[in-house]
């Protein structure tokens, strides 16, 4: 029973560069969400995607960029990390007929 | 409780006591609310949610009290243990529970700190 499994668990990179952080899911849900957490902050929205092709923007979208070819995955991509996107990184994932979110164990992110 | 800059509300209880965490709620239309609860490293874990038609709902050792009135929220945890202790957040749904796109929108307040005392 994975359930929602994200990868890297850690990863530190430098300004610049390009990072991509997956997401995979076994459920089959139909939306799946990608979060920031920061202190201070609590957890933002960053994108958000209702099916397979179809993906939108949240409260914090700037600076990311998401795909979702297959139901099951849902990567995050920084296309030039900088320091402020140094956060922990959170992907959920719903079903269409329920409210709550699911929550995989996220993605802490170092960049330098 | 709200939480002011970095800082967030603490519990702190006696392993076998029980606890009682507290959310305000911004939005009088909210038809949903899901109390989650994060451990140190982890992410949130659904814990147990209440539609805005109930006022209670119980789970196993929790028991969720909604008043739509003062828009207040609880979370009841009976017989703390230590594993009980993390960050507890409350949500709520603005927008159609059944939906996850631009009509629905999860708002999560600044969560509880419960510490459980051996």
């Amino acid at each position: 029973d994975a359930g929602i499994t994200q990868s890297p668990r850690y990863k530190i990179t430098e300004t610049g560069r390009q990072v991509t952080l997956m997401c995979h899911q076994t459920w089959s849900h139909s939306y799946m969400f990608w979060y920031r957490q920061d202190l201070g902050h609590g957890l933002r929205l960053i994108y958000y995607s209702a099916a397979a092709d179809i993906t939108d923007k949240g409260e914090v979208p700037d600076g990311y960029v998401v795909s979702r070819s297959k139901t099951e995955n849902f990567p995050l991509t920084l296309e030039s990390a900088t320091r402020s996107q140094t956060s922990v990184y959170f992907c959920a994932s719903k079903v269409i007929a329920g409210g709550a979110q699911y929550f995989g164990p996220g993605t802490r992110l170092l960049v330098l | 409780g709200e939480s002011v800059g970095l800082h967030l509300p603490t519990l702190s209880v006696q392993e076998g006591d029980n606890s009682i965490i507290n959310c305000a709620y911004s939005n009088s239309a909210s038809d949903y609310f899901i109390w989650y609860k994060q451990e140190s490293g982890k992410g949130p874990q659904f814990i147990i949610d209440i539609r805005s038609n109930m006022d209670k709902r119980q789970g196993q050792r929790v028991t969720v009290l909604l008043n739509k009135t003062v828009k207040h929220l609880s979370l009841q945890i009976a017989a703390t243990q230590p594993g009980d202790s993390a960050v507890y957040f409350c949500a709520e749904i603005q927008g159609k529970v059944n939906s996850g796109g631009s009509n629905y929108k999860l708002t999560f307040g600044k969560g509880t700190l419960l510490t459980v005392n051996p």
